[in-house]
């Protein structure tokens, strides 16, 4: 079954205590990307990556850093979290192709994160 | 940079009833992707449908269609034949090719379908 993973589903965590979301996708995409979801705010892009080893900063990079050693895996690290970064956060792939994108992005379950 | 406005924070629906969604964007370019993304509260984000700007078709995916108005810069999601399950919330999203497919969101619409 094609999907995009995310683990933990729900995390609660205290200020300045690293942390890892991992994300992970089984359909070879080469696009991957982060948002966090807030109310009023939508989704807001965080950080996306194009392929190995190539990754941009999105909307909202601050207190954000990304990885994406493996085609199939783009884990998000929280270095120092605040808890102005509790929020939802969602995974999402796709593919590129020639057109310029369009593509369908395929979301993950999301990440409940509270920092307290 | 583009925005994406959504005027309408709660909307409701008697079952069988149609229903429009507003979607109002701003943007620079003349090509450009459009999309309703659907959240019910289980949160997964799911594609509902998708308008390329320069087809001047409105997409129609069954029971969702959208009134694409390219010079108004209006995306509205309409919705025939309300269902129970249509009860999510909704978002509309522009995506501007060789992006990044970077989607940018409007701050959505919570849809409750009434029975």
């Amino acid at each position: 079954e094609a999907q995009v993973t995310q683990n933990p589903r729900y995390l609660i965590t205290v200020t300045g205590k690293k942390l890892t979301v991992t994300c992970s996708q089984n359909m070879n995409h080469e696009y991957m990307s982060w948002y966090r979801q807030d109310p009023g705010l939508g989704l807001r892009q965080i950080y996306y990556s194009m392929n190995v080893e190539v990754t941009d900063k999105g909307d909202v990079p601050e207190g954000y850093k990304v990885s994406r050693k493996e085609k199939r895996n783009f884990p998000l690290i929280l270095e120092s979290p605040s808890p102005n970064q509790t929020s939802l956060y969602f995974c999402a792939s796709s593919s590129i192709g020639q057109s310029g994108g369009g593509y369908e992005q395929y979301f993950g379950p999301g990440t409940r994160l509270t920092v307290t | 940079a583009q925005t994406v406005t959504q005027s309408q924070p709660e909307m409701s629906v008697q079952e069988a009833e149609t229903v429009t969604l507003s979607c109002t964007y701003d943007t620079s370019e003349n090509n450009y992707y459009l999309f309703w993304y659907k959240q019910p509260p289980s949160r997964q984000m799911i594609l509902v449908i998708r308008q390329e700007a320069y087809k001047q078709q409105n997409a129609t995916e069954n029971r969702f269609s959208v009134n694409f108005q390219k010079a108004a810069k209006s995306f509205s999601l309409k919705i025939s034949d309300s269902q129970l399950g249509d009860t999510a919330m909704y978002f509309c999203a522009f995506m501007k090719p060789f992006s990044g497919n970077m989607l940018t969101f409007g701050g959505g619409t919570r849809l409750m379908v009434k029975p």
